[in-house]
């Protein structure tokens, strides 16, 4: 089962950041968080991923709580090309390489 | 750099007949999984190849088996299809140990009739 929760769906206006959470309250130390991302009719990308520290990229950033208990990806000027679902994963570094999923959430960014 | 390339893109069987659905990894990889997506589902992990050997089996029956070949690509095959088989097939390759690299194809689209 996956160990994430997030909501089903979110709006945004184009333009506007994008925030989308996500609760991992069961997390363990060396657990990463993992996003990735996939838009219809497409395999999932790669977003970014993150231990504690915050992350960002030339796609979005990444906030990690303190007690790594929830995380929040940032879309900072959202497109209506962002439109997708979001996948929140956690995942231990050099274990198991499976990414568990769960049922994402559906951004939809409106014009 | 190619990306994961997965073939056919589509396909229709009918109940109780075989499956080869095929995958070949992004260039520097080494490892390749397969996942099975339901409709409204996120992708459920099927298994996982690395060194021509499984490494990793998700909650899937036997009837699911893998082949992974010396150059990296791979095949999932399928037997004895059930109506419930129908799914997109999503292949992702990585390199082992790398830890965020995975790169998924675009998958295969499986209807059983």
């Amino acid at each position: 089962d996956a160990k994430t929760t997030q909501p089903t769906s979110m709006d945004c206006a184009e333009g506007r950041a994008a925030n989308l959470p996500c609760n991992h309250s069961t997390i363990s130390g060396n657990e990463y968080v993992y996003w990735y991302r996939q838009i219809h009719s497409q395999g999932p990308q790669y977003i970014i991923h993150g231990l504690k520290n915050n992350e960002t990229n030339e796609m979005a950033s990444l906030i990690i709580t303190e007690d790594r208990k929830s995380s929040t990806l940032i879309l900072p000027h959202a497109t209506l090309r962002d439109t997708a679902v979001y996948y929140c994963i956690v995942r231990e570094q050099g274990g198991s390489e499976k990414l568990v999923f769960g049922k994402g959430t559906k951004l939809t960014v409106n014009p | 750099e190619t990306g994961v390339t997965q073939s056919p893109t589509h396909l229709i069987k009918t109940r109780g007949q075989q499956v080869t659905l095929r995958c070949s990894s992004q260039s520097g990889h080494n490892t390749v999984s397969w996942y099975q997506q339901a409709l409204g589902q996120g992708p459920q992990f099927i298994f996982q190849y690395y060194r021509e050997e499984e490494n990793g089996r998700g909650n899937f029956p036997p009837r699911f088996s893998g082949l992974q070949f010396p150059n990296y690509s791979s095949e999932l095959n399928v037997n004895a299809l059930e109506l419930d088989d129908s799914a997109l097939y999503l292949c992702a390759s990585s390199l082992r140990g790398q830890g965020y690299g995975y790169t998924f194809g675009s998958g295969t689209r499986l209807t059983v009739v």
